[in-house]
């Protein structure tokens, strides 16, 4: 059974940059059959992908638009995990924020298993 | 604004059943079937219920069936039972550089 646990901090100073961290159990980060993404939800932006990092003989990230050139997604191996690191933040970037296993069908986009959610605040 | 449209809110009662519309454009819904459909209960992370359009994970009721006609997929959900009652995302896959678009979500009451 696969399960990601996520952890990070749930308040961030403006400009700063928020990090985030999911373990992942049952599965590994370098599987060459799923992808390992970020999610946010909040009530002005509803659910929004944000990006994701996959192996495929080698590493490959993908980002989302809205956040491209602020995000960075990297894969650890040695700790069965990946990181969210999102920088400059704004009040705008407050959100409920979760990790997931891109894990069914042909593009991996179907997201099969969840983290519990992160709350982070953006605020002084 | 949500990339795909979704009705904010449907209702029915226990036994009936109830679809949920998401339109897009030809560049995603129209366009691919990686259209994928989640449950949200207050509180708790989003569940894969469709994914490719029609295609139930293992362990998701068959009461849920999925569709697409054209720029429009819809979640059909049969038997309507009150563990239904939830929130519901649609997403598809988009040729813009985004990779994933998601629709505003539609609140289902069981009345």
């Amino acid at each position: 059974q696969v399960q990601l646990q996520q952890s990070g901090p749930g308040l961030v100073k403006p400009s700063h940059t928020l990090s985030l961290t999911c373990a992942i159990s049952g599965d590994s980060v370098s599987s060459n059959t799923v992808t390992w993404n970020w999610l946010r939800q909040s009530p002005s932006r509803g659910l929004e992908w944000l990006g994701r990092t996959y192996y495929r003989s080698k590493w490959f990230n993908e980002y989302a638009v809205s956040v491209k050139g602020r995000i960075t997604i990297n894969p650890d191996t040695s700790k069965k995990q990946f990181s969210l690191q999102l920088n400059s933040v704004t009040p705008e970037d407050t959100a409920l924020y979760y990790c997931a296993r891109g894990g069914i069908g042909s593009h991996k986009i179907a997201f099969d298993y969840w983290g519990q959610g992160t709350l982070v605040s953006v605020s002084s | 604004q949500s990339a795909l449209t979704q009705p904010a809110s449907v209702s029915g009662s226990p036994g009936q059943s109830i679809a949920i519309s998401c339109t897009g454009t030809s560049s995603d819904v129209g366009g691919y079937n990686y259209v994928s459909w989640y449950q949200q209960h207050p509180g708790k992370a989003p569940k894969l219920m469709i994914y490719e359009v029609s295609n139930r994970p293992s362990g998701v009721s068959n009461r849920f069936s999925g569709s697409k006609s054209g720029n429009t997929a819809s979640l059909t959900i049969s038997g309507l039972q009150a563990e239904d009652e939830a929130d519901y995302y649609c997403t598809s896959y988009t040729s813009s550089s985004t990779l994933v678009v998601f629709g505003g979500g539609t609140k289902l009451t069981v009345l």
